[in-house]
């Protein structure tokens, strides 16, 4: 079983900053990881799949990095919206999730 | 654009069974793959299975093996999902979620469905 940790568990920023959030993976999962925005009471939405690709509709100040076992959702200046809990994901074999970082506002 | 419908809240006993449903429209059914996902509540998410209908066969998380039963009906382009010997800790929301296969990503995903176990 590949196991997901993301971190930090709890991200307090300042709409305007930039917010960089980690997921490592127990092995490698090659560029099969994804990530998930989920905001309350609403199903998770794709945000970034195959480590840096932008799904259809996700604005650019949205990017992801990384291979292997280490990887970075960055949001380059928050807007209000952004503020949720956000999930990494691998399909490398089967799927798994990460615990979830969450984003609050500071 | 693929839209998931799923059914209903549900609230039932320890030791019953529970199945919800998930339902397909504008787009192909068939050929991708549906996964379940559950999320407790406060707490993150978790794949429990899926299937990809032309095939007919389960896939299942292996904690979840013997206990949930994944089908697709093609004609009504829904897929179901049965959790048998419901417990306490099975109370979550579930989500269906559509990918193009075992290797792919969860987009869309439904509305979620609410399950409680409680006695």
């Amino acid at each position: 079983e590949i196991v997901l940790t993301q971190s930090p568990a709890t991200l307090s920023l300042s709409p305007g900053e930039r917010a960089t959030l980690s997921c490592r993976a127990t092995q490698s999962v090659s560029s099969d990881l994804a990530w998930y925005q989920q905001k309350p009471g609403q199903a998770p939405r794709l945000l970034i799949y195959d480590a840096s690709k932008r799904a259809t509709g996700i604005p650019a100040r949205f990017s992801g990095s990384g291979s292997g076992t280490d990887f970075t959702l960055t949001i380059s200046s928050l807007e209000p919206e952004d503020f949720a809990v956000y999930y990494c994901q691998q399909r490398h074999f089967l799927f798994s999730f990460g615990q979830g970082t969450k984003l609050e506002i500071k | 654009q693929v839209h998931l419908e799923q059914s209903g809240a549900e609230m039932k006993s320890p030791g019953s069974s529970v199945r919800v449903s998930c339902k397909a429209s504008g787009g192909a059914f068939s050929n991708f793959a549906l996964s379940w996902v559950r999320q407790a509540p406060g707490q993150g998410l978790e794949w429990v299975g899926g299937i990809i209908p032309v095939f007919g066969a389960g896939n299942y998380a292996q904690r979840f093996q013997g206990r949930v039963t994944i089908t697709a009906d093609e004609a009504t382009s829904t897929a179901y999902m049965v959790i048998s010997g419901l417990r306490v800790d099975d109370t979550a929301v579930y989500y269906c979620a559509r990918s193009a296969g075992w290797r792919s990503w969860f987009d869309p995903w439904g509305q979620g469905t609410l399950v409680t176990v409680s006695s």
